[in-house]
């Protein structure tokens, strides 16, 4: 079974500029999760999609949107580019929605993209 | 603040030795869970805790879950150098609540 994939890999943008990730889960699952990982802050939670909704929302701005299709790819878009939003952006994949079918949830999570803002 | 803290930040070791990390909170989790995180990968899931004062065993690597659920520690035996990664612990308040990440220790194993 593949795994969890995310395109692009690496991504170099300026200022004020805007730019669109993606990721396609694995095969079967409904969930997609996206996070943002600096050395600074660590890995912190965007935003959770189950069957193109989103479900729960991390503490970021507005800048910071997201979608999911119905074959559950999602992809994740920040306007307005900031010197701070230079990441790590990690897509995380799993069969159910956080916290339902008996408590924790398996999530398995794609390679990430890596986006420098300059 | 971090909700989650790691001790220690970076630990660099020589294949063979044993070793700790620790995961601690002020807050109870229901759930606890340990990732493995190697350069240019996403983070792996090792295990999931759930119950207070769990002991879960990975080959080398035992996890336990304390026993107020608010703190949670990773043992390595015989360390080896495929075991060198940033380990992550990540907790759910809740049911239905996302899991919060700690900030990691950074593992160097020298072979």
């Amino acid at each position: 079974k593949a795994g969890v994939t995310q395109t692009p890999r690496y991504l170099i943008k300026t200022r004020g500029q805007q730019v669109t990730l993606s990721c396609s889960p694995i095969s079967g699952h409904r969930s997609v999760s996206w996070y943002q990982q600096t050395p600074g802050q660590g890995l912190q939670f965007l935003f959770e999609y189950f069957s193109e909704t989103q479900r729960n929302k991390g503490n970021f701005p507005g800048r910071f949107s997201g979608r999911q299709f119905s074959n559950s790819r999602s992809e994740m878009n920040v306007s307005t580019l900031e010197l701070g939003d230079s990441a790590l952006y990690l897509c995380a994949s799993s069969l159910r929605l956080a916290g339902r079918g008996g408590g924790y949830n398996e999530q398995f999570f794609g390679p990430g993209t890596r986006l420098t803002v300059l | 603040t971090q909700l989650l803290e790691q001790s220690p930040q970076f630990l660099s070791i020589q294949e063979g030795e044993n070793l700790t990390v620790y995961c601690n909170s002020s807050s109870v989790f229901s759930s606890l869970q340990w990732y493995r995180q190697e350069p240019g990968e996403g983070p792996v899931l090792l295990v999931t805790v759930v119950t207070g004062g769990e002991v879960k065993k990975l080959k080398r690597l035992t996890f336990q879950f304390g026993d107020a659920r608010k703190d949670s520690s990773l043992h390595i035996t015989a360390a080896q150098p495929g075991d060198t990664g940033l380990y992550l612990c990540a907790g759910a308040k809740d049911y239905g609540q996302n899991f919060v990440f700690g900030p990691g220790t950074r593992l160097s194993v020298l072979p």
